[in-house]
């Protein structure tokens, strides 16, 4: 069974610090992992990264994938008070009808 | 507005009853899916539609769980019989299937269900 791990589960950091979130996953036939910010309401799509070592950059918030190691991080720059919500990370295997696995989320606080 | 839609965003209801839910998806998009949301933890997967054909169900979604797709366009999710453990987000997503690259799923605002 497919499964995401991310770590730490909560992080309280003040405006303007940077922070990295943790997702380690097992899956078998890998094709993706997806970053997502959740606050009140439905998940939004952050990265979508397919291919080891590549970054993608979108503003202060970058991600890069491990498929060595079955890992992925995803940074966070400047930290503002909007950037506080829960982070989630998914998996998508091959031949898996493109369903995602979830991890548990990391809910990230920013205090001003 | 051109994203996922769901309705009703909030129900509440007694155990017991039934309650149905919609969403309408993406219009260009051909697969939808179903997860539910409880507190503190990530969506899980229910279940996935490729145009009105439902290909996969997960052990999750017990026989008081039917959802259809008419059509290949706006999908319902019903649950008979309603327990107090079905209290959670229903939350929709859909994607445009691209063969075999990867695609995003757009997520709709979700359904939260409170059984009393």
């Amino acid at each position: 069974e497919d499964k995401v791990v991310q770590s730490p589960l909560s992080l309280v950091v003040h405006e303007g610090d940077t922070v990295t979130l943790n997702c380690s996953y097992e899956v078998t036939n890998f094709r993706s992992l997806l970053w997502y910010k959740q606050e009140k309401k439905a998940p939004t799509f952050l990265f979508m990264l397919t291919s080891s070592g590549i970054e993608k950059k979108s503003g202060r918030l970058s991600s890069i994938l491990d498929k060595k190691e079955l890992f992925s991080i995803l940074n966070i720059t400047a930290t503002q008070t909007g950037d506080s919500a829960i982070y989630l990370c998914a998996v998508e295997a091959v031949g898996g009808n493109e369903k995602l696995t979830f991890g548990t989320g990391t809910r990230l606080t920013i205090i001003p | 507005d051109t994203g996922v839609s769901q309705n009703p965003r909030h129900k509440i209801t007694k155990r017991g009853q039934n309650v149905t839910f919609r969403c309408d998806p993406i219009s260009e998009h051909n697969r939808l899916y179903w997860y539910r949301q409880t507190l503190g933890q990530g969506p899980e997967f229910l279940t996935y539609f490729q145009n009105e054909a439902q290909l996969e169900k997960s052990r999750l979604l017990s026989d008081r769980f039917s959802a259809e797709r008419p059509k290949g366009s706006f999908s319902t999710l019903e649950i008979q019989r309603t327990e107090q453990g079905d209290s959670a987000m229903y939350l929709c997503a859909s994607s445009f299937d691209r063969g075999r690259l990867s695609n995003e799923q757009f997520f709709g605002p979700g359904t939260r269900l409170t059984v009393l």
